[in-house]
């Protein structure tokens, strides 16, 4: 139930292509939905967050779309670009636990 | 630069041995978080501490330790050390003990030789 379960593990998108990362969790007390984004060599650093009473969260080229019913949650980054390649991990807030993704290794194609 | 200070960057030592990972926490972060970070593999949370006492514990091993002191920097305690703790350690602080951003360190590398 504290599972945050994150796909895929790799994505390989086109520069210029729009890149979808998934999560799903099972507990219904997370109520704080992060997405941390981490390059090689360098720790996480938090990119966008949402909480549960919205649907849609949009900062720049990147966005959260939040399922509430489903419980699922996913990112978008719009007009990817090689920059943005990196490891990015979803992760939910439960009282004083945060629960991470497993990952998804996102490279961007010139 | 996320302001969290992480000793030493990188350790190499031998199996059996015990090390010592220090964490420097962003000014006013009263909340240290240890993750371990395995090749290709994700965060698995560790331990984390709050103004001093000890908040939540994950999936640590006996043979690791930590502690908070009173100027809230961390120390993570890693003994007996075998080639499979061979990781990237990573310290993150937040200000309060509930959601919010963590600030994560740069992280240390241990090698177990």
């Amino acid at each position: 139930q504290q599972q945050v379960k994150q796909s895929p593990q790799s994505l390989i998108v086109q520069k210029g292509g729009i890149s979808i990362i998934n999560c799903a969790y099972e507990n219904t007390a997370f109520d704080y939905f992060p997405w941390y984004q981490q390059f090689p060599g360098k720790g996480p650093a938090l990119l966008i967050a949402i909480r549960p009473d919205v649907s849609e969260k949009k900062e720049g080229r990147f966005t959260i779309s939040f399922n509430k019913s489903a419980k699922q949650f996913s990112l978008h980054i719009m007009d990817s670009q090689p920059g943005d390649s990196a490891t990015y991990f979803c992760a939910a807030w439960s009282a004083s636990k945060i629960i991470f993704g497993s990952g998804t290794r996102l490279s961007i194609r010139p | 630069d996320s302001g969290v200070t992480q000793t030493p960057k990188h350790l190499i030592t031998a199996t059996g041995q015990r090390v010592t990972l220090r964490c420097s926490p962003r000014s006013g972060d009263l909340s240290v978080y240890w993750y371990q970070q395995s090749l290709d593999q994700g965060l698995q949370f560790l331990i984390q501490y709050y103004n001093g006492e000890e908040r939540a514990k994950g999936n640590i091993l006996e043979r690791f330790s930590a502690q908070q002191f009173p100027d809230l920097h961390s120390e993570l305690n890693l003994s007996s050390l075998e080639l499979g703790d061979s990781a990237l350690y990573f310290c993150a602080s937040s200000v309060v003990a509930t959601d919010g951003e963590l600030f994560f360190g740069e992280g240390s590398r241990l090698t177990v030789l």
